[in-house]
């Protein structure tokens, strides 16, 4: 596509709930992010696959957090037994990574923004 | 560990003058980049200016420029004829090498006032 496309835009969730966010990266970039941006913060980085593999995943927080990309293009977050503290901007990046230019910028999608009531 | 801080959480400007948004951040790392990045109420991160570490020249783009200091670690951005559209978030970042994740500042919410 010609952006990183996330969905969906929101979610509302009771506490204890099961959630999946989808993010489908600009095609043909290798490498993926995830980000977390709470109210009034700026974006804390989750996990970052290259290809599909989860090249750095020191961002998650607590092992209820789990995010896959079995194909290397679509990702999927998923957040098990969700609690209020999970309320935030879930922020989806690519870029380029190994096999084109190197600008080191990351495109970002418009994010999910997930409410845990 | 690498770390950026925006010491200015709120800023203001009148339509037309000239801003100047503050950032600094700490890495041991010789290869970096460096970036700006603004977040409208879309939340859309949209990339504003990149410097390359190994570059000394100040990157510009259109009415945006950087004030890159290696040695003192600062990265500041400099809005040139401030428009009304140029209200939004705007974020530091850091970029170790060209690849891994990007480290953000907290932020600077800049309002422009016609």
């Amino acid at each position: 596509g010609a952006g990183v496309s996330q969905t969906p835009s929101n979610k509302v969730t009771e506490k204890g709930k099961y959630v999946e966010l989808r993010c489908d990266p600009i095609s043909g970039h290798t490498a993926l992010y995830w980000y977390r941006q709470s109210l009034g913060q700026g974006p804390e980085f989750l996990i970052y696959f290259q290809g599909t593999g989860a090249a750095d995943d020191s961002g998650l927080p607590n092992d209820r957090f789990f995010a896959v990309r079995p194909e290397g293009s679509v990702s999927t977050l998923k957040i098990q037994r969700t609690e209020r503290g999970d309320s935030a901007v879930y922020l989806c990046a690519s870029s380029q990574g190994l096999a084109g230019v190197q600008t080191g910028e990351l495109f970002f999608g418009e994010g999910s923004r997930l409410t845990v009531l | 560990a690498q770390t950026v801080t925006q010491s200015q959480p709120e800023m203001s400007v009148q339509e037309a003058e000239t801003v100047t948004l503050s950032c600094t951040y700490d890495t041991s790392e010789n290869n970096y980049y460096l970036f700006w990045y603004k977040q409208p109420p879309s939340r859309q991160m949209i990339l504003v200016i990149r410097q390359e570490a190994y570059k000394q020249q100040n990157a510009t783009e259109n009415r945006f420029s950087v004030n890159f200091q290696k040695a003192a670690k600062s990265f500041s951005l400099k809005i040139s004829d401030s428009q009304l559209g140029d209200t939004a978030m705007y974020f530091c970042a850091f970029r170790r090498g060209s690849q891994g994740n990007l480290i953000f500042g907290k932020g600077t919410k800049l309002s422009v006032k016609p």
